[in-house]
């Protein structure tokens, strides 16, 4: 089975600072890696996401996140957020075949 | 175009009452999701659809009846719903099932009064 965890609830940052959203998981065998922001009263929106190749993943708004296989994390950065950026970042993995497994989330609050 | 359509935005329904949700993607997707959302929480998978048949349903109680008339469209039936049920309903879609990006609709916002 897989597991997602992301290790913290809440991420409070001023504008202009850097962030990162840590991700861990678990599984056995080779995973596929995404991150999705819901912003307040909306659907998921993809943000990036690691197939194969680069570990390094760039995806929309700035943000970027690297696979690291030896400690099974894909934490998410970015160099200077945005009050826009003020939402909920969910962390999710699939195995090829199986169901997507979602972290709990991680709510990021950008204050002026 | 990436973009899953979901209506209605927000419903309100008695525990008596019959309504569904529809859910439509034109991006030629075989794999179709519903999901639930609780306030604060992470979706949860409730059925999934490839090449227009249940594949996966998550023990969804009966009230809860979904459907998949043609590759681009899902609905989802309600009927005798509980209190518990109000939540965001999300409908998703990817290429096939498994693997492949979900990209996620709007939601509708579900009331159960």
């Amino acid at each position: 089975a897989q597991s997602v965890t992301q290790l913290d609830s809440q991420v409070p940052v001023f504008e202009e600072a850097p962030v990162e959203l840590r991700c861990n998981y678990s599984s056995s065998v080779s995973v596929y890696l995404f991150w999705y922001v819901q912003y307040p009263n909306q659907g998921l929106q993809l943000l990036l996401k690691y197939l194969s190749g680069s570990t390094l993943v760039k995806g929309i708004n700035g943000f970027e996140a690297e696979f690291n296989k030896s400690q099974t994390s894909f934490h998410l950065r970015k160099p200077s957020v945005h009050i826009s950026d003020t939402a909920e970042y969910f962390c999710a993995v699939t195995r090829g075949y199986s169901t997507l497994t979602f972290g709990k989330g991680t709510m990021l609050l950008v204050s002026p | 175009d990436t973009e899953v359509t979901q209506t209605p935005k927000h419903l309100v329904m008695g525990m008596t009452n019959k309504k569904s949700l529809k859910c439509e993607q034109h991006m030629g997707h075989r794999a179709m999701y519903w999901y639930k959302q609780k306030a604060k929480k992470p979706p949860e998978l409730m059925f999934v659809y490839s090449y227009e048949k249940l594949s996966i349903n998550e023990s969804v109680p009966s009230r809860f009846s979904p459907e998949c008339p043609n590759s681009s469209l899902l609905n989802l039936h309600l009927h005798a719903l509980q209190p518990e049920d109000s939540a965001l309903y999300l409908c998703a879609s990817s290429l096939i099932a498994g693997a492949e990006t979900q990209y996620f609709g709007p939601g509708t916002r579900l009331l159960v009064l």
